[in-house]
């Protein structure tokens, strides 16, 4: 299985601040990796697909790249609707696997 | 606007099966792959396993044993089995779509208790 590791865990951050989340593959995986938002007692939602396409109707602010093994979610100004928890996905190869999830808290 | 709704007993006793269906309403369900999801209260998220509209299925190897999925084309359906449930299968089921899961269910919540 290709496991996925999430960093960090957790972070605290302010309204209008830069948030980084990196995703690490343990072994390559292309760009078939994908970025969701999930809110309390919610589904996921699909921000970021293939590595670095916006999802349609997701706002600009929400960027990735990356391919291989390393990839990175950018939020280039948080906004009070963005405090959540964000996975990342590998559709690379059977079983699928997540991240383990990074909660952007308030700080 | 493609909408999945999951649907099925919310509550299965140790050693059942549980049983789910995710019906697809507002697009076809041909021509994609259709994923079960589950996660327990307050943990991540983890794959149980997918289906084709051929019926094809790959499923994850720690379940693999205790899971058949299964489609009805004519309804837009597909569904989840699992076997000889435990505590540890208490968790919200969401189903979702394709290669990249662009649309979620809502999920349901499936607890195993006696």
């Amino acid at each position: 299985d290709i496991q996925m590791t999430q960093s960090p865990s957790s972070l605290s951050a302010s309204v209008g601040d830069r948030v980084t989340i990196t995703c690490r593959a343990s072994q390559s995986i292309n760009t078939y990796l994908h970025w969701y938002q999930q809110k309390p007692g919610k589904a996921p939602n699909l921000l970021i697909y293939t590595a670095s396409s916006l999802q349609s109707g997701v706002p600009s602010r929400f960027s990735g790249s990356g391919s291989g093994t390393d990839f990175t979610l950018t939020i280039s100004s948080l906004q009070r609707e963005d405090f959540a928890t964000y996975y990342c996905l590998q559709t690379s190869s059977i079983p699928r696997t997540f991240g383990q999830g990074t909660k952007v808290e308030m700080k | 606007q493609v909408q999945l709704q999951e649907s099925g007993p919310g509550l299965v006793k140790p050693s059942e099966t549980l049983s789910l269906i995710c019906t697809v309403s507002g697009g076809s369900i041909s021509s994609y792959y259709w994923n079960w999801i589950r996660q327990p209260a307050g943990k991540g998220l983890e794959w149980v396993g997918r289906i084709f509209t051929t019926g094809s299925t790959d499923y994850s190897p720690s379940l693999k044993t205790r899971v058949t999925m299964s489609v009805d084309t004519s309804k837009n359906l597909f569904s989840l089995k699992l076997t000889s449930v435990t505590a540890a299968d208490t968790a919200v089921y969401y189903c979702a779509r394709g290669n990249s899961f662009d649309y979620w269910g809502q999920g349901t919540l499936v607890t195993v208790s006696s």
